[in-house]
């Protein structure tokens, strides 16, 4: 089965940085394009930013742009995502989350990491 | 931006009872609308895609239905292990998916 693990939650002040890693099981990586999902107990699911599978498109939430920034390494089978200029509000669960290639539904979905942004 | 709101927010119901959840869209998506079950402390699971497709290994209990803007997921009868949050998700202009606020399903 494939499967994802996220790491690189933490405690970080505000205005800090943190980068999250989402590592995929062997399949074929670059095949599915990628996600972040966060979750808050306000706010429910948000999705947060995609990759395409070659990392030739990504596109990310408005109220992340100009601070967070996806990407991936299929050599490593691994998603990225640099979180910049982190407030309060980015506290949340992160998830990564990957398309079956064919469509565009979110097949597979990791157990998430933790952000707390506090000072 | 696509809203998905779903109703109830909280839902009760016996088990052996059959459940309906719905998910509306503010504007058509299609047919590309997905729902998760999500249960304490773990991460939303896949049910349903294309609207009325089960994904692999899930109970022929769990249906999903509509089109366009109006949706709805079935569990014809409860067990156990139903109860949850569900969110339904529209993918219908990736990347820019939303989902619904999600439905409670609590037990009776």
């Amino acid at each position: 089965d494939v499967e994802l693990w996220e790491s690189g939650g933490g405690l970080v002040q505000p205005g800090g940085s943190l980068r999250l890693s989402c590592v995929a099981s062997p399949f074929t990586f670059s095949s599915s394009a990628m996600s972040w999902v966060r979750q808050t107990p306000g706010k429910g699911l948000e999705w947060v930013a995609s990759i395409s599978g070659t990392g030739g498109t990504a596109k990310h939430a408005d109220f992340v742009k100009g601070r967070f920034n996806i990407s991936r390494d299929n050599s490593k089978n691994t998603l990225y995502l640099q979180m910049n200029s982190l407030r309060a509000e980015d506290s949340a669960i992160y998830y990564c989350a990957k398309d079956p290639g064919w469509d565009y539904y979110m097949d597979v979905w990791g157990k998430g990491t933790t952000v707390t942004v506090s000072s | 931006e696509i809203v998905m709101t779903q109703s109830p927010a909280t839902l009760s119901v016996s088990p052996g009872e059959r459940a309906t959840l719905s998910c509306r869209a503010s504007q058509s998506v299609s047919s590309n609308l997905a729902w998760y079950q999500q249960k304490p402390g773990q991460a939303p699971r896949l049910l349903i895609y294309r609207a009325s497709t089960r994904a692999t290994g899930v109970p022929a209990r769990f249906s999903g239905s509509g089109y366009g803007t109006e949706f709805a997921l079935t569990i014809s009868s409860l067990q156990s292990e139903d109860f949850a949050v569900y969110y339904c998700q529209q993918y219908s202009n990736w990347p820019l998916y939303t989902f619904g606020q999600g439905t409670k399903l609590e037990i009776k």
